[in-house]
């Protein structure tokens, strides 16, 4: 319950293109759903995060898609390019559960100049 | 811009040695983590610490793990007696508060050998 389940593993785009990855939970206990950008070597860096209350959240050309009653989220890339280029992880938390994420198995997206 | 600092970058060490891996976390948060990332798999969350006791644990922090703050600045993860399966990229994470968005280190990459 839990667990975060992420897909797909992997995406391929071209430059331009829309790249959406999804994301289910379980626990309606979670709170805060925050996608997280990581390139080879490099730490996780928060890119977008969204509370239930509301629906859709739009940072820059980034765009979550929040539906409660379904459990699932998505990330949305507009207007791909290819330095966007990374491995990208939905998480979820508890606001109970002061910092405790729990990540999906992430997705490696690759955007084709 | 601020930001986490973990040294060092990579660790190699033998079967059932002591490590400890070191992180700065930035200088206003009060809430520290450590994450762990095996090769290829999703980021897992260890230990949240707050006010210098752990908050929250995971099953994976047992007994061979423990974290410390030793002085204002320096938050610590060691490993009493290392195994194979350690192997992994552990990643030093801080935030202002428990339900802030938490911003991470760029990993130490820990090899046992």
């Amino acid at each position: 319950q839990q667990q975060v389940k992420q897909s797909p593993q992997s995406l391929i785009v071209q430059k331009g293109g829309i790249p959406i990855i999804n994301c289910a939970y379980e626990n309606t206990a979670f709170d805060y759903f925050p996608w997280y950008q990581q390139f080879p070597g490099k730490g996780p860096a928060l890119l977008i995060a969204i509370r239930p209350d509301v629906s859709e959240k739009k940072e820059g050309r980034f765009t979550i898609s929040f539906n409660k009653s379904a459990k699932q989220f998505s990330l949305h890339i507009m207007d791909s390019q290819p330095g966007d280029s990374a491995t990208y992880f939905c998480a979820a938390m508890r606001g109970t559960s002061y910092g405790k994420l729990t990540f999906g198995q992430g997705t490696i997206l690759t955007v084709h100049p | 811009e601020p930001e986490v600092t973990q040294t060092p970058s990579h660790q190699v060490t033998q079967m059932g040695q002591e490590v400890i891996l070191r992180c700065v976390p930035i200088s206003n948060h009060l809430y520290f983590y450590w994450y762990r990332q095996i090769l290829g798999q999703k980021v897992e969350f260890l230990v949240s610490f707050y006010n210098n006791e752990i908050s929250e644990k995971s099953e994976i922090f047992d007994d061979q793990f423990s974290v410390e703050r030793p002085d204002g600045s320096n938050f610590t993860l060691k490993i009493r007696s290392t195994k194979l399966e350690d192997s992994a990229m552990y990643f030093c994470a801080s935030s202002r508060a428990g339900t802030a968005e938490a911003f991470f280190g760029q990993g130490t990459r820990l090899t046992v050998v």
